[in-house]
């Protein structure tokens, strides 16, 4: 059975620290994956990874793809209070088909 | 910026009852999807269409479940006759594959009594 698999489930930092959230996947005809952030509603687009190895940067967030150890990591550095989110994981497939992750609980304290 | 809306905002709705969620996808994508989120777990794909049609669908979307794309700009999804399990956040979003961009809508929380 495909899946994605995120850890830890919850971090709780303070302002200033870098946390690195994981994702792991078990997907069949993986095409690409993609990370949100998901605050009171509905979740936000951060990135999508389609290629091994590439890193993709957007201000204090970046996250890059490991197709030979079948995972990904996003990086927040200098994290601020209103990074507290859950951050999703999903993988969309050839078939254009999506698994989402559990998702990280991120708790930013002052 | 482009944004997916989607109407209503809340539905509340007595069980075995048909419901119609609708969403504007952006104009210019041509990948769309349904997901809903039960409160408290994680976001679950429902279908994508591409090119008016079904491109893929999960095991949630039985056969009480249907989508259309009626004029071109609207996305609708139709349950049927709701049952109680089916109260949750709809999110409809849609892709850009060039840009590598997805774009979730606000969603609908569908309350089924």
């Amino acid at each position: 059975e495909d899946k994605v698999v995120q850890s830890p489930l919850s971090l709780v930092v303070h302002e200033g620290d870098t946390v690195t959230l994981n994702c792991s996947y078990e997907v069949t005809n993986f095409r690409s994956l993609l990370w949100y952030k998901q605050e009171k509603k509905a979740p936000t687009f951060l990135f999508m990874l389609t290629s091994s190895g590439i890193e993709k940067k957007s201000g204090r967030l970046s996250s890059i793809l490991d197709k030979k150890e079948l995972s990904s990591i996003l990086n927040i550095t200098a994290t601020q209070t209103g990074d507290s989110a859950i951050y999703l994981c999903a993988v969309l497939d050839t078939g254009n088909q999506f698994y989402f992750g559990t998702g990280t609980s991120l708790t930013v304290i002052p | 910026e482009p944004e997916v809306t989607q109407t209503p905002s809340h539905q509340v709705t007595q069980m075995g009852q048909e419901v119609i969620l609708r969403c504007v996808p952006i104009s210019n994508h041509l990948y769309f999807y349904w997901y809903r989120q039960i409160l408290g777990q994680k976001v679950e794909f429902l279908v994508s269409f591409y090119n008016n049609e079904i491109s893929e669908k999960s095991e949630i979307f039985d056969d009480q479940f249907s989508v259309e794309r009626p004029d071109g700009s609207n996305f609708t999804l139709k349950i049927r006759s709701t049952k109680l399990e089916d109260s949750a956040m709809y999110f409809c979003a849609s892709l850009d594959p060039p840009a590598e961009t997805q774009y979730f809508g606000p969603g609908t929380r569908l309350l089924v009594l």
